[in-house]
């Protein structure tokens, strides 16, 4: 069975303390691997997309990795308004484009 | 400019009560889905559409209704049969093969008052 799990669950940093997150995926065949992040009462919004092994995105201070087993999230020097949950999220070639979404990570960043 | 509309924002139903969600999409993009999202249990996909006038179950269908009339448009009906309705809905869209991700709408806070 497809399954795409996000790691840790809650991560508190404080301003400026860089970190991971994780993202291990079991799917057959990756089409696609998304980075959301999603703010308290809001929906997820797009941050990345990585297609092949190797591949690198990076924006402002986030910057996503990708193997071919699992993805990372570097978050580098955060500040408080980088809180939020981040979900990731694979479409496999088996699928008809039905994303298999993680439980996601929520981050704190403390000033 | 293209994005998806939910609303109501904050929707509340009494025992008993049908309530339908809107969710709108100008992105020109073939296919719409509907989640559910609860706290520690990410996100659960309800039904989808991949095409108009056709829509498949997702993992968590019962209790719920939906339609596709028209390409644009993908309302779901939480129904009484629903025992546990209270959750945020979200509604997305995205191209035919997904090859792009989801564009997720802003979201609809359902309670049962």
């Amino acid at each position: 069975e497809d399954q795409v799990t996000q790691s840790p669950e809650a991560l508190r940093l404080q301003e400026g303390e860089s970190s991971s997150l994780n993202c291990s995926y079991t799917v057959s065949g990756l089409r696609g691997l998304f980075w959301y992040r999603q703010d308290p009462g809001k929906g997820p919004e797009f941050l990345f997309t990585l297609y092949s092994a190797g591949e690198e995105k990076e924006k402002e201070r986030l910057k996503a990795t990708l193997t071919k087993k699992e993805s990372f999230l570097h978050i580098t020097a955060p500040k408080p308004e980088d809180s939020a949950t981040y979900l990731c999220a694979v479409l496999d070639g088996g699928s008809q484009g039905n994303l298999i979404f993680g439980k996601g990570t929520k981050l704190s960043v403390k000033p | 400019d293209g994005g998806i509309t939910q609303s109501p924002k904050y929707l509340f139903r009494k025992e008993g009560q049908n309530v339908t969600l809107s969710c709108e999409q100008n992105l020109n993009h073939d296919a719409m889905y509907w989640y559910r999202q609860d706290p520690g249990q990410g996100l659960r996909l309800i039904y989808y559409s991949q095409i108009v006038n056709d829509f498949q179950k997702g993992d968590i269908a019962e209790g719920y209704s939906v339609s596709r009339e028209k390409k644009e448009s993908f309302p779901l009906t939480v129904t009484s049969a629903q025992k546990n309705p209270t959750a945020f809905y979200l509604c997305a869209s995205s191209t035919a093969t997904g090859g792009r991700g989801y564009t997720f709408g802003s979201g609809t806070r359902l309670t049962v008052v």
